[in-house]
C-alpha cells in the first residue's frame, strides 16, 4: 500500500447501531497514525494519535486499534448517535520524509 | 480554551494577484502546519515549521512561500494566483515539533477559504 486508504467511503447507520471502519496505511517507515473527526463547515478535530503496534485508545463511545505490522487501524463507534455524523479521517505519519498523509475519509451518517 | 486562529476566513482574489494567509497557533505550540484542501479532495500537506525553521515540505508550489515568526504565528504567501489555487487552507499547530517527533495531535484552525476568479 503506497497511500492511505479508508473504507467504506460512506456509511449510513441507524441510531443505536455500532459501526466500524478501516484505515490502511504503508507499514514501512511508519511513525504514527492519526484519527480526526471532521464535521461539515468545521475544522478537523483530533480524536487519537497512536504509535505502537497493538495500541488501543478510547474516548467515550469511540475507540481505535492499530496494527503497524500489517498496516491498518480500525475505528469503532458504539451505539451511534446522530451527532456522530461526520467524516472520519485517518492520517499516517511516516515515509522517508515523515509526511502526514491523509486518507479520503469515511462519511458516517447516523439516522435518528 | 484558546484555539488556532486563521485570518482571513474568506478571501477572494483575481488571477495573478497575491494573497497572504495568517495562522496564530495555540499558545505554547511551537509547530505549525499548512494544508490545502481543494473542492472534493482530501487535505494535502504543504509545509510545516518548528521553532521558526521550516521542518517539512510537502506539495507546496514554488509560487507559495511561508514563514514562522518569533511569536510563532505563521504566514502563507501565495503569488501569481491561479484558478486551481481556489481551496480551503487549513493551519494546524501542535505542542511538539522537530523532525521525527510529530506524534502529537494536530489542532486545526477553522480554515481560510480562498477563491480565485
Amino acid at each position: 500500500i503506497l497511500n492511505v486508504e479508508q473504507s467504506p467511503q460512506s456509511l449510513h447507520v441507524q441510531e443505536g447501531d455500532s459501526t466500524n471502519f478501516t484505515c490502511s496505511f504503508p507499514s514501512s517507515n511508519f511513525y504514527a497514525l492519526h484519527w480526526y473527526r471532521w464535521e461539515t463547515a468545521k475544522s478537523p478535530e483530533a480524536l487519537f494519535v497512536m504509535t505502537l503496534n497493538g495500541d488501543e485508545k478510547k474516548k467515550g463511545r469511540i475507540s481505535a486499534t492499530l496494527n503497524t505490522k500489517e498496516g491498518y487501524s480500525y475505528l469503532y463507534i458504539k451505539g451511534s448517535q446522530p451527532e456522530d455524523s461526520a467524516t472520519y479521517l485517518c492520517a499516517s505519519l511516516g515515509g522517508s520524509n515523515y509526511k502526514l498523509t491523509f486518507g479520503k475519509g469515511t462519511l458516517l451518517t447516523v439516522n435518528p | 480554551a484558546a484555539g488556532v486562529i486563521q485570518s482571513p476566513r474568506h478571501l477572494i482574489k483575481e488571477k495573478r494577484e497575491t494573497a497572504t494567509l495568517k495562522c496564530y497557533p495555540i499558545p505554547r505550540h511551537d509547530t505549525v502546519y499548512w494544508y490545502q484542501q481543494g473542492p472534493g479532495q482530501d487535505p494535502q500537506f504543504l509545509i510545516s515549521f518548528y521553532e521558526k525553521m521550516q521542518s517539512d515540505k510537502g506539495s507546496i508550489p514554488d509560487r507559495f512561500s511561508a514563514q514562522q515568526f518569533s511569536d510563532y504565528h505563521s504566514e502563507l504567501n501565495m503569488s501569481s494566483l491561479e484558478l486551481g489555487d481556489s481551496a480551503l487552507y487549513f493551519c494546524a499547530s501542535s505542542p511538539e515539533g522537530g523532525h521525527g517527533t510529530r506524534s502529537s495531535e494536530q489542532y486545526f484552525g477553522p480554515g481560510t477559504r480562498l477563491t480565485v476568479t
